[in-house]
């Protein structure tokens, strides 16, 4: 089983719908990112969270909104959908307890789809 | 603040050739540096890394170099295989003075290889 897993994998939703996308990870980490990627951008960072009381805004929060339920589950809203939030979202781990042994790994899971018509 | 930059994409080479692609970056403090590979349809995996200056980072006959003194991290492959055809992320983590990362990764814009038989 994946250590990482992201749902849906796929979604097409209408502009001004509200829209979760969910991850999950057994790998026992404790920090978390939601990234989104577009063509000739690479990957920019949404928000991150460092543990369940630490949730952090990264370079383009505007438009979206983060749940950190439990160690193991982070949640990423768009509370009303618009066209140029079509993407492909990435979820991340990575263990802050590894210093010095890959603290700055990350582990991705496989990707969300998302369509905003 | 932190940024990477790829060279131009996307990049078309015959099975066996050599490959290199470039990266350089700015960082606000002591970077580690990252290659991570996207192939069709999945997520990112770490490729290979390098967390101090003058280390090579290595992994499935792929070679990173980071060069402090050019700020670069240039990626090389003495001979590419059709499996080899994914997109390519130079990446940084920057970490503080007290040793500990901030634990976000910046991405450069990501560098499609296609390999042809």
């Amino acid at each position: 089983d994946a250590d990482v897993t992201q749902t849906p994998r796929n979604r097409i939703t209408k502009t001004g719908k509200r829209i979760m996308l969910e991850c999950s990870q057994t790998k026992g980490h404790d920090r978390m990112y939601w990234y989104r990627q577009d063509p000739g951008l690479g990957l920019r960072l949404i928000y991150y969270s460092f543990d369940v009381k630490d949730i952090n805004k990264g370079e383009i929060s505007d438009g979206y909104s983060v749940s950190r339920q439990a160690q193991a589950k982070f949640s990423l809203s768009l509370e009303s959908a618009i066209p140029n939030q079509t993407a492909l979202y990435f979820c991340a781990t990575s263990d802050s307890t590894r210093r010095g042994r890959g603290e700055y790994e990350q582990y991705f899971g496989p990707g969300t789809r998302l369509t905003v018509t | 603040g932190d940024s990477v930059t790829q060279m131009e994409g996307p990049v078309t080479l015959s099975e066996e050739a050599f490959l290199t692609i470039n990266c350089t970056y700015t960082a606000t403090g002591y970077p580690s540096l990252f290659w991570y590979v996207q192939y069709p349809g999945e997520g990112l995996q770490l490729l290979l890394k390098a967390t101090k200056a003058d280390d090579k980072g290595s992994n499935k006959g792929f070679e990173a170099t980071y060069r402090k003194e050019t700020t670069s991290f240039h990626l090389e492959k003495g001979s590419v295989q059709v499996s080899d055809s994914a997109v390519y992320f130079c990446a940084l983590s920057v970490i503080n003075a007290g040793g500990t990362s901030y634990g976000k990764l910046t991405f450069g814009q990501g560098t499609i290889l296609t390999v042809h038989p």
